[in-house]
């Protein structure tokens, strides 16, 4: 378990429509990171949040758009769906690691939300 | 413009063989570098790193090579199982920071065959 929630793990809707995904970063954790990664794609970042305000901004449409709330969790808000917007939609939390004596910084995602769009 | 490469999208190894994954980047200012792991259905997972002072970096199983002048990282898995059969990323981040953006590569779809 990451400790990184998303929720829902799936959505279907048609193209046009406007869709919310959440995330709910690990406790005590104040950034949440965004990527998409579509078919056969990498994970292409879209944006992070640290403690409420926007920090960088990525490859994100201007139809996306999301917010961190007081309590930190994050929602990432895609309208204007079209059929290429489907893709599994990843949030991400900061983590350090230690192995073998060294710390090792990185990222611990959520499961994804699988978006489909008809 | 995609500032890290993973030029083969797929590789097949035999169990028990040596699995090594190739990573290329373009951004000179990169200084950190990770590995993910992803299985289906689940988000990625963290590997292994290297920062920028070093060429390599070891754990258990997995050994990752930093070649700074050609911009090239590697993967290397030995001896590899049938569980590491998943899709591998190639990270970077020009900040050795838990607040630093880190930048992936399209992946690389490993199959470890009996």
């Amino acid at each position: 378990d990451s400790g990184v929630t998303q929720t829902p793990k799936h959505l279907i809707t048609a193209t046009g429509q406007r869709v919310t995904l959440r995330c709910s970063p690990r406790s005590g954790d104040l950034s949440v990171y965004w990527y998409q990664q579509s078919l056969d794609q990498g994970l292409q970042f879209l944006i992070q949040y640290y403690n409420g305000e926007e920090r960088a901004k990525g490859n994100i449409l201007e139809r996306f758009s999301a917010q961190q709330f007081p309590d930190l969790h994050s929602e990432l808000n895609l309208s204007s769906l079209e059929l290429g917007d489907s893709a599994l939609y990843f949030c991400a939390s900061s983590v350090a690691l230690t192995r073998g004596g060294e710390v090792h910084y990185g990222y611990t995602f959520g499961s994804g939300t699988r978006l489909t769009v008809v | 413009d995609q500032q890290v490469k993973q030029n083969s999208p797929s590789l097949s190894v035999q169990e028990g063989r040596i699995s090594i994954l190739n990573c290329d980047y373009t951004n000179s200012m990169f200084d950190y570098f990770l590995w993910y792991k992803k299985y289906p259905a689940e988000g990625p997972t963290f590997l292994i790193s290297i920062s920028s002072i070093k060429d390599k970096n070891e754990d258990g199983r997995f050994t990752v090579f930093l070649n700074k002048s050609a911009k090239h990282l590697s993967l290397h898995i030995v001896p590899s199982q049938p569980g590491d059969s998943a899709v591998y990323f190639c990270a970077a981040s020009e900040s050795y920071s838990s607040a630093s953006k880190i930048i992936f590569g399209s992946g690389t779809r490993l199959s470890i065959r009996p």
